[in-house]
């Protein structure tokens, strides 16, 4: 069973761009969560997806949004990035169980 | 409030010793808890998972305790090895499934 995937794996962008991330999860999941990962700070929820609705949701700015299409995959979009949002962006795929992560996407906001 | 809290923050350990982190949460109703290992610039990777019933579980030099009457969770490394070196995540899951709630690790350094 494939994992989870993430694209792209590294990503440089400048202040004020907009930059969208991808998540795959694994086949069957329809719970796809996302979440922000900074030194000192840990995980912070971003938000989570369900059969294409948002079900539960963190406290971040309206910058910060997501979508799931039919087949779970989910991608997550930040516009007018601004320096504080340079971080590691993880994708989260889940059962009923246990949540299972992907590599990550390293954002860089230069 | 629902948390996990982790300790310690940080350990230094030489290679081949045991070590021991602890997790205690307060999140309510509880459905399972979990340990993950996160090397540096990677995605979490599940160790064990353990349900209210379950008191231990290992998974190789790994061993995690659950005591959910205290509502703490241990994770003893036994005979560390320099690939242990990576943060060590606790998560908490809630009864209903869709929230997890995470400690902010413990980041674990093996040194020769």
């Amino acid at each position: 069973k494939a994992g989870v995937t993430q694209t792209p794996r590294y990503l440089i962008k400048t202040r004020g761009q907009q930059v969208t991330l991808s998540c795959s999860p694994i086949s069957g999941h329809r719970s796809v969560s996302w979440y922000q990962q900074t030194p000192g700070q840990g995980l912070q929820f971003l938000f989570e997806y369900f059969s294409e609705t948002q079900r539960n949701k963190g406290n971040f700015p309206g910058r910060f949004s997501g979508r799931q299409f039919s087949n779970s995959r989910s991608e997550m979009n930040v516009s007018t990035l601004e320096l504080g949002d340079s971080a590691l962006y993880l994708c989260a795929s889940s059962s009923r169980i246990e949540q299972f992560f992907g590599p990550g996407t390293r954002l860089t906001v230069l | 409030k629902n948390q996990v809290e982790q300790s310690p923050q940080s350990l230094i350990i030489l290679e081949g010793k045991n070590c021991t982190l602890q997790c205690n949460y307060t999140v309510s109703p509880f459905s399972n808890l979990r340990w993950y290992k996160q090397d540096t610039g990677r995605g979490p990777v599940s160790l064990t998972i353990m349900t209210f019933s379950e008191n231990t579980k290992s998974n190789g030099r790994y061993t995690a305790t659950l005591d959910a009457d205290t509502k703490q969770s241990s994770l003893h490394i036994t005979a560390s090895q320099l690939s242990d070196s990576a943060s060590y995540i606790c998560v908490v899951s809630e009864e209903s499934g869709n929230q997890f709630y995470f400690g902010t690790g413990t980041s674990l350094t093996v040194i020769p």
